[in-house]
This record gives C-alpha cells, structure tokens and sequence, in this order.
C-alpha cells in the first residue's frame, strides 16, 4: 500500500512568510495527489487536485506542484485566517485514498 | 448548490450498533462515489471506504475492512455508515464527503458537517 508522509509536522511562521509543506509517496503517484485545509473545529476542505490545479474559490496565495513521488504546498504570504493543519491525499483509480499525517501550521 | 448533511451526533455504550446517514442535494446523488473519514479526537484523516449510490458499488479501506458497513439509498440520496457492535475506540468525528472524479485525480470536493459519535459506558 502506497504511504504518505508530510514535513514537517507542524511549523510556526511570521505573517507574510512564505511557507512551503511536501508531501513524499512511497511509490509513484502522478498527478493524483489533494491538498486540504482544516482549520480548527472546521470542517476539511478542498484546496488543490491534480497536484497542481486551485480549487475554485481558493486565494491564489495558494499553490501546488510535483509530480511523481514529491509533492510541495506552498502559500506565499502566510495570513492569520490560514492558521490550519494541512493534509495531502493520494487517489489511485482502484478508489484507494489515502491520507497524509497532517501539518500543522501557526502565527508566529 | 451541493450540500452533504449528516446525521446529528450520537452517545452510545460498547456494544451497541449505529448507522449514520449523509444526505446529498444540488447534484445527481447517483453520478458521484460518496466517501467516509474518520477523525479521531486531535488525529488526522483517515480514509474509511467508497460507495457508488448506482450501483451501490462499495470499496473499504484496508483498515475498515469488517469492521463498518457503507450502504446507499439512492431513491433518498442518502449514504451510511454503520457499526454492528460499536468500541470505546469507534469515538470520534465521521465525514461524509464527495468524490469528484471528473478528472482522473479524483478528490473530496464536498464534505458534509460531520457527525461525533462517542462511545463510553
């Protein structure tokens, strides 16, 4: 079964800080690859698919990349209301998902 | 506009069974996998199984496998979840959410508001 891992587990950055998040399969994914938000309390929601394609409605602050095994979230200027934990999913066509451990990410 | 409503939370002893349910609207219930992920108090996301209301095709994780029961009643666009003989470790936060397959890397477009079921004695 292909595995997930996320780095780090939770970081803590300044307001406008560039924040990168990566997301490693252990075995070669494509494209097939989701980012999410959950925010505290809240409900996941859907950020990007396709590993790089922004869900509609999502701040383009927000962006995706990667190919394969390696996987990258990127938001480009930390804001306060992006204080979440962030999860990357695999998709394989036999509609096995899988989640990765989570990232955390905090104001500083 | 596509909403996924869940069921209202529930407390139950060990031992007892339990079926949640996950109400689609705003879109062909029948055209989309629905599928459920469990959140364990302060725990990350972990993927349960699929089910296609259609055919009511089903597909469980590994991990769930035996251990819950997915169905579908298309003529009420509703999904479940069910447990036959529930644990003290079943507590925690269910999700229904919506596979939007689409484009062939399929993601969780649409989440219902999640259902807390806490199980104690």
């Amino acid at each position: 079964d292909i595995q997930m891992t996320q780095s780090p587990s939770s970081l803590s950055a300044s307001v406008g800080d560039r924040v990168t998040i990566t997301c490693r399969a252990s075995q070669g994914i494509s494209n097939y690859l989701a980012w999410y938000q959950q925010k505290p309390g809240k409900v996941p929601k859907l950020l990007i698919y396709a590993a790089s394609t922004l869900q509609s409605g999502v701040p383009s602050r927000f962006s995706g990349s990667g190919s394969g095994t390696d996987f990258t979230l990127t938001i480009s200027s930390l804001q306060p209301e992006d204080v979440a934990t962030y999860y990357c999913q695999k998709y394989n066509s036999a509609l096995a998902l899988t989640f990765g451990g989570g990232t955390k990410v905090e104001i500083k | 506009e596509v909403q996924l409503v869940q069921s209202g939370a529930e407390v139950k002893k060990p031992g007892e069974s339990l079926k949640i349910s996950c109400k689609g609207s705003g879109y062909s219930f029948t055209s989309y996998w629905i599928g459920w992920v469990r959140q364990m108090p302060g725990k990350g996301l972990e993927w349960m199984g699929i089910i296609y209301p259609g055919d009511s095709d089903t597909r469980y994780s590994p991990s769930f496998q035996g251990q819950v029961t997915i169905s579908a009643d298309k003529s009420i666009s509703t999904a479940y979840l069910q447990w036959s003989s529930l644990k003290a470790s079943d507590t925690a936060m269910y999700y229904c959410a919506r596979l939007n397959d689409v484009v062939v890397a399929a993601s969780l477009d649409y989440w219902g508001q999640g259902t807390l079921v806490t199980v104690s004695s």
